[in-house]
């Protein structure tokens, strides 16, 4: 069973298209996240609901707009993609706010 | 000055060696520690989640906390071709639910 899955797992687009990526947990937890690790493999956080508000928003351009239409489901929209939105975006959920966090396979998004 | 610091790597080791993964971090605010090991292309996947500074042991693994040294680290005993992987540290104070990560050392272990 798949605690935190991702999907698309792949994502080529050219720059400028708009393209979202979904995220659900069957974990039950209250709190879910999405990173960013670039190619250096440093993991950055850039957003976190709670119950479906937000409660983490990093300095992320509004070109990246997050929705929770549930406790199990994050999704990921971004909008004007830009070469350097190359990345891997993973999704994370935890059982609260203070709590570990599990993550998903990731989505390897590539911006030509 | 970055808040985590972990040394990148790469680590080559033989097969039954002993490894020690290391992390420093600035903010004396950090409550939580937790070590994630990542396979090449995929998420990362919790290991130790420890509290405070002390020693936590699962398996092969120990996690220690210093905290007056603000250093952890986390060892692997009779290291395994499987452990060969990406490791990184990651902490938060109590307070948020924010967790900052390092950047991660690359092991290899050798049959």
């Amino acid at each position: 069973d798949t605690a935190v899955s991702q999907t698309p797992k792949y994502l080529v687009t050219q720059m400028g298209n708009d393209k979202s990526i979904k995220c659900e947990q069957n974990l039950g937890h209250d709190t879910m996240y999405w990173y960013k690790q670039d190619s250096k493999k440093f993991l950055k956080i850039m957003f976190s609901y709670n119950n479906k508000e937000l409660i983490i928003n990093e300095t992320v351009p509004n070109r990246f707009s997050p929705k929770s239409p549930d406790k199990a489901h994050l999704n990921l929209h971004i909008n004007s993609l830009e070469l350097g939105d190359s990345a891997v975006y993973f999704c994370a959920s935890s059982p609260g706010r203070l709590s570990e966090q599990y993550f998903g396979p990731g989505t390897r998004l590539t911006v030509t | 000055q970055k808040e985590v610091e972990q040394d990148p790597g790469p680590l080559s080791v033989p097969e039954g060696a002993i490894v020690s993964l290391n992390c420093t971090y600035s903010n004396s605010a950090f409550q939580y520690f937790m070590w994630y090991r990542q396979y090449s292309r995929k998420g990362p996947e919790l290991l130790m989640y420890t509290y405070s500074s002390g020693n936590k042991e699962d398996g092969r693994f120990t996690a220690q906390v210093d905290k007056s040294s603000k250093y952890i680290s986390l060892f692997i005993r009779d290291s395994q071709p499987s452990d060969s992987a990406t490791y990184l540290c990651a902490m938060r104070p109590t307070n948020a639910g924010k967790s900052t990560f390092g950047d991660g050392t690359t092991l290899t272990v050798k049959p």
